[in-house]
């Protein structure tokens, strides 16, 4: 059981360039969700799915396209980065995503842009 | 809006002693509250979390936490701090039942240094 996994571990983009982050996690959990964590601002929520096909937007989801084609997996696009893309991003995914659920955290990407 | 707020950036202890690191947030309905840890170059662990009952919550590695209603706060706490709980904590809240309860609401952190 390896709970929750990123990849990739750290990217350097160029601005204008596009990339998926991948998120998977092997609990059968049907919340999944993508935060970027910034210095001073805490994780901020991007985007969230709460089933197969289901998604919706977060606090932040300018700039960010998901989708969610299985149960398993929850990637995260950026389509023209900006540096102000620049953060740590994490995926986290729980049981339903009914209230008072924990949620799980996988390490993060660490992504720079140029 | 909704809202978390860790007043505090730093808090620094000495080993043995009482550690509280302060969270209060501002969320519809009866929400839903949790305290994660952050050690270096790691993702975040689940400590502890408040859902209903009882308002002291009892978590992992000798946390835990008060939820006051009427200061709406959720106050991290440990009786007796170790250089090992170093790290980052953050509080967070997702709205209660009546509202969209799928959104979580993260504050902005609160490293934790203890010294030997």
């Amino acid at each position: 059981n390896a709970g929750v996994t990123q990849t990739p571990k750290f990217q350097v983009l160029k601005t204008g360039q596009s990339m998926t982050l991948q998120c998977a996690q092997d609990m059968n959990h049907e919340y999944m969700s993508w935060y970027r964590q910034d210095p001073g601002m805490g994780l901020r929520l991007i985007h969230y799915s709460v089933g197969a096909g289901i998604t919706d937007q977060g606090e932040v989801p300018n700039g960010y396209n998901v989708s969610r084609s299985t149960t398993e997996d929850f990637p995260l696009r950026l389509l023209s980065a900006a540096p102000s893309q620049t953060s740590v991003y994490f995926c986290a995914s729980s049981l339903s995503g009914r209230g008072g659920e924990t949620q799980y955290f996988g390490p993060g990407t660490r992504l720079l842009v140029l | 809006a909704q809202s978390v707020a860790q007043p505090e950036d730093q808090v620094n202890v000495a080993e043995g002693n009482p550690l509280t690191v302060k969270c209060t947030y501002s969320v519809s309905g009866n929400p839903y509250l949790f305290w994660y840890v952050q050690y270096p170059n790691r993702g975040l662990q689940f400590l502890l979390k408040y859902i209903t009952g009882d308002n002291l919550v009892k978590g992992s590695y000798g946390f835990e936490a008060e939820f006051n209603k009427s200061q709406t706060s959720f106050h991290l706490k440990k009786p007796s701090a170790l250089v090992s709980d170093s790290a980052l904590y953050f509080c967070a809240v997702s709205p209660g039942v009546g509202y969209n309860f799928n959104k979580f609401y993260f504050g902005s952190g609160t490293k934790l240094n203890v010294k030997p």
